[in-house]
């Protein structure tokens, strides 16, 4: 689905461990994005990122750190999982003015 | 920003009928879209209209935009049994790139 890969798509850990979701894409688009999706919250944005090197805070930023080194990839950080933490994280892509293309989730429970 | 509403909830119609959702927005928008959620997957994008369109076309899919009411709704008719998904609307506005979902709208088609 337009050229991203989210890894890995399933993952449990415990209270405290820190947690590295990876979401690569093949479309050289500018912007890319992290979300979290919660029952009767629809999504919510993390972090986002307009260029490499270059990221801003979302909606619901504390706890998570970000970092893109390169155009293709994206990088979301949990230092220190905590049980609310516990949610279906999504990375998305765009183009300036373009709609966003999303990939398929990462299943993250935290325990 | 804060998250918009959809209305309804939940929606279940039997197949053939028409569906429609309404997404109540916060802010002046420059653009409002609509996404699918399949279960288990990523959103994908339906349609876009920009602030200043009033009603938007696009297969079986109808869009409507009130600014003055700041609603939106969207429109499917002959549904089909593969149109079972959730639905989200997600506002854009001005000098960004972020866009706001609402909370959703899970439809059910009953063959």
């Amino acid at each position: 689905d337009a050229g991203i890969t989210q890894s890995p798509r399933h993952k449990v850990t415990e209270t405290g461990t820190p947690v590295t979701l990876r979401c690569h894409q093949t479309e050289n688009h500018r912007y890319m994005y992290w979300y979290r999706q919660d029952p009767g919250h629809g999504l919510r944005l993390i972090h986002y990122s307009y260029g490499v090197k270059d990221t801003d805070k979302g909606e619901v930023s504390d706890g998570y750190s970000v970092s893109r080194s390169k155009t293709e990839d994206f990088l979301l950080t949990l230092e220190s999982a905590t049980s609310s933490q516990t949610s279906v994280y999504f990375c998305a892509i765009s183009d300036p003015q373009q709609p966003q293309h999303f990939g398929d989730g990462t299943r993250l429970s935290i325990l | 920003s804060q998250q918009g509403e959809e209305d309804p909830q939940a929606l279940s119609i039997q197949e053939g009928e028409n569906a429609t959702m309404n997404c109540s927005y916060k802010t002046s928008i420059n653009n409002l879209q609509w996404y699918r959620q399949n279960s288990g997957r990523g959103l994908v994008h339906l349609i876009l209209i920009r602030s200043n369109e009033r009603e938007k076309h696009s297969g079986r899919l109808r869009v409507t935009l009130d600014t003055s009411k700041k609603s939106s709704s969207l429109l499917i008719t002959a549904s089909r049994a593969a149109d079972t998904a959730s639905y989200f609307c997600a506002e854009r506005d001005f000098g960004n790139e972020k866009l706001t979902f609402g909370t959703g709208t899970r439809l059910t088609i009953i063959p």
